[in-house]
């Protein structure tokens, strides 16, 4: 298993500035995953973060808004660009851990619960 | 396109039931599904794994099932607690891809 920590946990923040959510992993992990969940909805994919490559994202999201960065195999961060109140979110960093090559179990992070006004 | 549809979308049960909650996907080409618990403004909470070539896996109280030919997953809950109140999501991950793909979630309340 994986234990995810993820900053800030929560955050209240005005209309058109950005926000940065850090995900730090306790062990080596390649694919990391960055998941939105609107209020009352279920988890929506935005993109998935592999070390030294650039992000692959979701349709529907894309590079100026939401930024990602994945430094090394531990740690990612998410930008949401110029917020609006729309992004008003929870957003999760998750972590898949693979076994022999085959998709395995997918932990979670607490969640970086936003506020826009 | 693989779609994930949980029923029912909410449930409300005395302290002491025996729960099932059903799952259902309309490809049943995945590598495997996955349970998970959501507490109120909280992550995920992994419940249980179970790989496309497998039919059961057992937590505790825990038992879900996987029937991939017919597009089904069930969790079954025994003796349900007022700790197991929570929203219950089922997912998978499709064959060629490394995205897991959500249902829409069971909210569950057990009262005293």
């Amino acid at each position: 298993s994986a234990v995810i920590s993820q900053k800030p946990s929560r955050d209240i923040c005005q209309r058109g500035t950005s926000l940065t959510i850090q995900c730090q992993v306790d062990s080596q992990v390649t694919m990391m995953f960055w998941y939105r969940q609107q209020p009352g909805q279920s988890l929506t994919l935005i993109a998935t973060a592999n070390q030294g490559s650039e992000a692959t994202y979701e349709s529907g999201f894309v590079i100026d808004k939401f930024p990602i960065s994945r430094p090394n195999l531990t740690f990612s961060t998410l930008t949401v660009s110029n917020m609006s109140p729309e992004d008003s979110s929870i957003y999760l960093c998750s972590v898949e851990w693979r076994l022999a090559g085959v998709p395995g179990e997918l932990f979670f992070g607490e969640g970086s619960r936003l506020t826009v006004l | 396109k693989q779609e994930v549809t949980q029923i029912p979308a909410a449930l409300s049960v005395p302290e002491g039931e025996n729960l099932v909650l059903n799952c259902s996907f309309t490809d049943s080409a995945i590598y495997n599904l996955q349970w998970f618990r959501q507490d109120p403004g909280k992550g995920l909470t992994s419940l249980l794994l179970i790989q496309s070539s497998q039919r059961e896996q057992t937590s505790g109280r825990l038992n879900a099932s996987l029937d991939k030919s017919s597009g089904r997953s069930t969790l079954y809950i025994a003796a349900s607690q007022p700790g197991d109140s929570a929203t219950y999501l089922c997912a998978v991950i499709r064959w060629g891809t490394d995205k897991l793909i959500f249902g829409t979630g069971t909210r569950l309340q057990v009262f005293p």
